[in-house]
């Protein structure tokens, strides 16, 4: 079955403290690995997407690395508007399975001044 | 840019009503997912749709049924609702099926007294 695991479930940060949040995953054959922002009370914001190993996207302050194992969300110098539940989703090839993402269960940023 | 449109935001029902919720998906956008997050909780995939017809199907009770119409938005019909059932229904839309990025509402929360 498919499993995709959050660390850590939360995260304070002083501001300018750099840090990152780590996504494992198992999966029977990765579509894509998609990372996700999430303010309170919103949807799931779009950040990246990720498809094969080796692979590194980036975005202003945040930059995501991705393995055959494992993703990694890099948050450089951070801005407390960086605060937010940052979530992560695979997608797998599956005959049965046309697209659904299987989401972890987070990682709470918290940044301060 | 245009983003997904969910209604109603808010909705309040006791148990054994019924309930509706829209979704308008982006313009193009073909493809239209339903999640369910409750408090604390990941998004859970219920159901998809690709070009009008169900393409995929999660943990989506019985009591459930949705569909995509012909202008590409699409509804969840909710019934005999239980109290189990509040939480924050998201929809979210893509390109296609395969693994292009979806994108998600700002979700409809019930509430059910």
């Amino acid at each position: 079955e498919d499993q995709v695991t959050q660390s850590p479930e939360a995260l304070r940060l002083q501001e300018g403290e750099s840090s990152s949040l780590n996504c494992s995953y198992t999966v029977s054959g990765l579509r894509g690995l998609f990372w996700y922002r999430q303010d309170p009370g919103k949807g799931p914001e779009f950040l990246f997407t990720l498809y094969s190993a080796g692979e590194e996207k980036e975005k202003e302050r945040l930059k995501a690395t991705l393995t055959k194992k494992e993703s990694f969300l890099h948050i450089t110098a951070p801005k407390p508007e960086d605060s937010a539940t940052y979530l992560c989703a695979v997608q797998a090839w599956a005959t049965d399975s046309w697209g659904k993402l299987q989401f972890g269960a987070g990682t709470q940023v918290v940044v301060t001044p | 840019a245009a983003g997904v449109i969910q209604s109603p935001r808010h909705l309040i029902k006791e148990k054994r009503e019924t309930a509706t919720l829209k979704c308008y998906p982006i313009p193009r956008h073909d493809t239209v997912y339903w999640y369910q997050q409750g408090p604390g909780q990941d998004p859970q995939f219920l159901i998809s749709f690709y070009e009008k017809m169900q393409s995929d199907k999660g943990s989506i009770p019985d009591r459930f049924s949705a569909q995509q119409f012909s202008d590409y938005h699409s509804e969840l019909n909710m019934s005999s609702l239980e109290l189990g059932d509040s939480a924050l229904y998201f929809c979210a839309s893509s390109l296609g099926q395969g693994n292009q990025p979806q994108h998600f509402g700002d979700g409809t929360r019930l509430s059910i007294l």
